[in-house]
């Protein structure tokens, strides 16, 4: 069965540093991995996906992940925070074909101090 | 460009009451999903539809029954509420049948207290 685990609940940084939120899955078929940012009060926006093409993939805002499928992780970074960059964040994992569902991480919410 | 609407936005409902939360797409979707939100848990599955005419429970689907009133419309109801389902509830949707790489598509949430 597949499941997701985020790292870290909080994580603090300053602003214009780097921002690394760690996330990592299980899965016994070859995953297809998100990762979806939340604002207050607002639903969930796509940031990326992984879908087996190349690990290493950008998104929206200036995000990136790797996906390692050696440490079976699919961590989000990106290089330099921005004060919008505060809001919480979920990684996703596909549930196997067939099944229709996808499995949350509880999520992990970014501070970024001036 | 509405994407996902979640009708209300807000609801405070007292203990015993019901009330249906509304969810449409105009994506031409296929999947639709119904989560609740609560801190410290992520998002949960109450129910999905995979396709028009089907519905199947998820993780927490006890006190919700839904309906998948066409391509476009899923709704959620609470037949009788109780203060355990106060919560922050999401619709999705996505197209499924394409493989499993396709992201969902989410509303921007109900607020729903239950006193």
């Amino acid at each position: 069965a597949q499941s997701v685990t985020q790292l870290d609940s909080h994580v603090s940084v300053s602003e214009g540093t780097p921002v690394l939120l760690r996330c990592n899955y299980s899965s016994s078929y070859s995953p297809s991995l998100f990762w979806y940012v939340q604002h207050p009060n607002k639903g969930l926006q796509l940031l990326l996906k992984y879908t087996s093409a190349a690990t290493l993939v950008k998104g929206i805002n200036g995000f990136e992940a790797e996906f390692k499928k050696s440490e079976t992780s699919f961590h989000l970074t990106k290089p330099s925070a921005h004060m919008s960059d505060a809001a919480e964040y979920f990684c996703v994992v596909s549930a196997t074909s067939g099944t229709y569902k996808y499995i949350f991480g509880t999520g992990t919410r970014l501070k970024v101090l001036a | 460009n509405a994407g996902v609407t979640q009708t209300p936005k807000f609801q405070v409902l007292k203990t015993g009451q019901s009330m249906t939360l509304q969810c449409a797409q105009d994506m031409n979707h296929n999947s639709m999903y119904w989560y609740r939100q609560d801190p410290g848990m992520g998002l949960r599955l109450i129910y999905y539809s995979a396709s028009e005419g089907t519905t199947d429970k998820g993780e927490v689907p006890n006190g919700y029954n839904v309906s998948r009133l066409n391509k476009r419309e899923f709704s959620l109801r609470l037949e009788s509420a109780a203060p355990s389902q106060t919560s922050v509830y999401f619709c999705a949707s996505t197209i499924m049948g394409q493989g499993r790489d396709q992201p969902q598509h989410f509303g921007d949430g109900t607020r729903l207290s239950i006193l």
